[in-house]
C-alpha cells in the first residue's frame, strides 16, 4: 500500500540552526501539508501546498519556516533558525484531493532542539 | 472553522462495540464530518467521513443525526489495537487545500 515516507526520524540539533525535514509524498497525490506535534499537545497545522505554492499557513508558520518541492516527489519543511520551542514530531501528509479528500500522514520527524 | 466538542476519554473491555460521540451544534450545511485516530507514536490515520447520511466502511461506521449537531463514530468490536486517540473534525468541501484542524480527541482505552 502507497504510504508517505519521511526522513529522517529523528533529529537532533543546537539552538540557531538549520534543519530540513524531508517527505516523499505517495506519487499520485497533489495536495500537501505540514503538521507539528509538541509532546502532550495536539496535532496543530502549519502550512499546505498546493500546485507548487503555499495554500494555506497557520500563525506558527512564521518567516523562520519555509516548504518547498524542490523536484516533484520531495516535499521539504525548512526551519532557518531553530529554537527550543521548535522541539516537536512534524508530520507530513498528503492528498489526492482537496476538500475532502483523505488525508495520508506520515509516520513523522521527531526534532529536538538543544 | 466549526468546533467540535468530545468526551476526553473513554474505557472500552475488549471484543464489545464503542461508541465514541462528537458534539457540532454550528456545523453547517456543507461541512463535512470527518473522523482520523492517532495511534501511540504515530501520525494521524484517516478512519471515515460523513455529510447526513450514515456510513460504514472496514474500520467503523459513523452514525449521523438528522439535525446533524452531532455524529458517533462506532467500532464494532474492540481490540487493542483500537487504543488512540480519535479525532472528530470539521471540514467544508470547497475547491482548495482545506486544511484538517485537530482538536483535543478522544483518548480511548480498551482493556483486555
Amino acid at each position: 500500500e502507497p504510504e508517505v515516507t519521511q526522513t529522517p526520524s529523528h533529529q537532533v540539533t543546537q539552538m540557531g540552526q538549520e534543519v530540513i525535514l524531508r517527505c516523499v509524498p505517495i506519487s499520485n497525490h497533489l495536495y500537501f501539508y505540514w503538521y507539528r506535534q509538541i509532546l502532550g499537545q495536539k496535532v496543530e497545522f502549519l502550512v499546505s501546498f498546493y500546485n507548487n505554492e503555499i495554500s494555506e499557513k497557520s500563525e506558527i508558520f512564521d518567516d523562520q519556516f519555509s516548504v518547498e518541492r524542490p523536484d516533484g516527489s520531495n516535499f521539504t519543511l525548512k526551519i532557518r533558525s531553530t529554537k527550543l520551542e521548535d522541539s516537536a514530531m512534524y508530520f507530513c501528509a498528503s492528498s489526492l484531493e482537496g476538500g475532502t479528500g483523505e488525508l495520508f500522514f506520515g509516520e513523522g520527524s521527531r526534532l529536538t532542539v538543544l | 472553522d466549526a468546533k467540535t466538542t468530545q468526551p476526553n476519554s473513554m474505557e472500552s473491555n475488549e471484543e464489545e462495540p464503542v461508541h465514541l460521540p462528537c458534539n457540532h451544534s454550528t456545523i453547517s450545511g456543507t461541512d463535512y464530518i470527518h473522523w482520523y485516530r492517532q495511534l501511540p507514536s504515530q501520525g494521524p490515520e484517516y478512519v471515515i467521513h460523513g455529510l447526513t447520511s450514515n456510513v460504514n466502511n472496514r474500520m467503523a461506521s459513523l452514525a449521523i443525526a438528522e439535525d446533524r449537531k452531532s455524529s458517533t463514530l462506532i467500532l464494532h468490536r474492540a481490540t487493542l489495537r483500537d487504543a488512540a486517540v480519535y479525532y472528530c473534525i470539521l471540514r467544508e468541501p470547497h475547491s482548495g487545500n482545506t486544511p484538517l484542524v485537530f482538536g483535543k480527541g478522544t483518548r480511548l482505552s480498551v482493556i483486555a
